[in-house]
């Protein structure tokens, strides 16, 4: 079956740095991507997503390009906050019954 | 807030006991899917329903079982539970019978804690 491959955290970052969590797909043809994100003691919550190849999807400052090529679809911010601190999960819509999740990466962002 | 509600928040039993989680959709949405949540294995899907027909089957144990009512509310029954179910367990809808094209909504899930 289709999986979907994160970086594994925990990412611990200074407030202001950069932040990059790569993501990669196995699905064929042209599945949707998204990134979830899910904050302490909530439920998921979509934050960006991408339907076709070079597409950029971006939200709250976050951004990630479909790289079809690569089966990438990589989160970056340029400039993180104390409040990102969250998990974040990357997924693909590749099958049309579901939607598969990585495992989830948590970012903890310190003052 | 998601719209999607579930309950109980937290829910703590003992091994062999059998247990009912339930979710309402937001409003309008016909399909609802069961994940389950856990420390080592990420987020698994379990089973989807589209109008009250089973839609699609993940990795869902045979002790485990699901319906999807008129009203469109949910309900995912687990027996004979073992100390490895303790997680999280998370009900999502969406308007659109194929979830991979569009935004899944997500409650807040339900903390299942055998003993």
């Amino acid at each position: 079956g289709n999986s979907v491959t994160q970086m594994e955290g925990p990412v611990t970052l200074s407030e202001e740095a950069f932040l990059t969590i790569n993501c990669t797909y196995t699905a064929t043809g042209y599945p949707s991507l998204f990134w979830y994100v899910q904050y302490p003691g909530e439920g998921l919550q979509l934050l960006l997503k991408a339907t076709k190849a070079d597409d950029k999807g971006s939200n709250k400052g976050f951004e990630a390009t479909y790289r079809k090529e690569t089966t990438s679809f990589h989160l970056e911010k340029g400039s993180v906050q104390v409040s990102d601190s969250a998990v974040y999960f990357c997924a693909e819509g590749g099958g049309y019954q579901k939607v598969t999740f990585g495992t989830g990466t948590k970012l903890q962002v310190i003052p | 807030d998601s719209g999607v509600t579930q309950t109980p928040k937290h829910l703590i039993t003992a091994t062999g006991q059998r247990v009912t989680l339930r979710c309402s959709p937001r409003s309008g949405d016909l399909s609802v899917y069961w994940y389950q949540q856990s420390l080592d294995q990420g987020l698994q899907f379990l089973i989807q329903y589209y109008n009250g027909e089973e839609r699609a089957k993940g990795n869902i144990l045979e002790r485990f079982s699901a319906q999807q009512f008129p009203d469109l509310h949910s309900e995912l029954n687990l027996s004979s539970l073992e100390l490895g179910d303790s997680a999280l367990y998370f009900c999502a809808s969406s308007v659109v019978a194929s979830a991979g094209t569009g935004e899944l909504f997500f409650g807040e899930g339900s903390r299942l804690t055998v003993l």
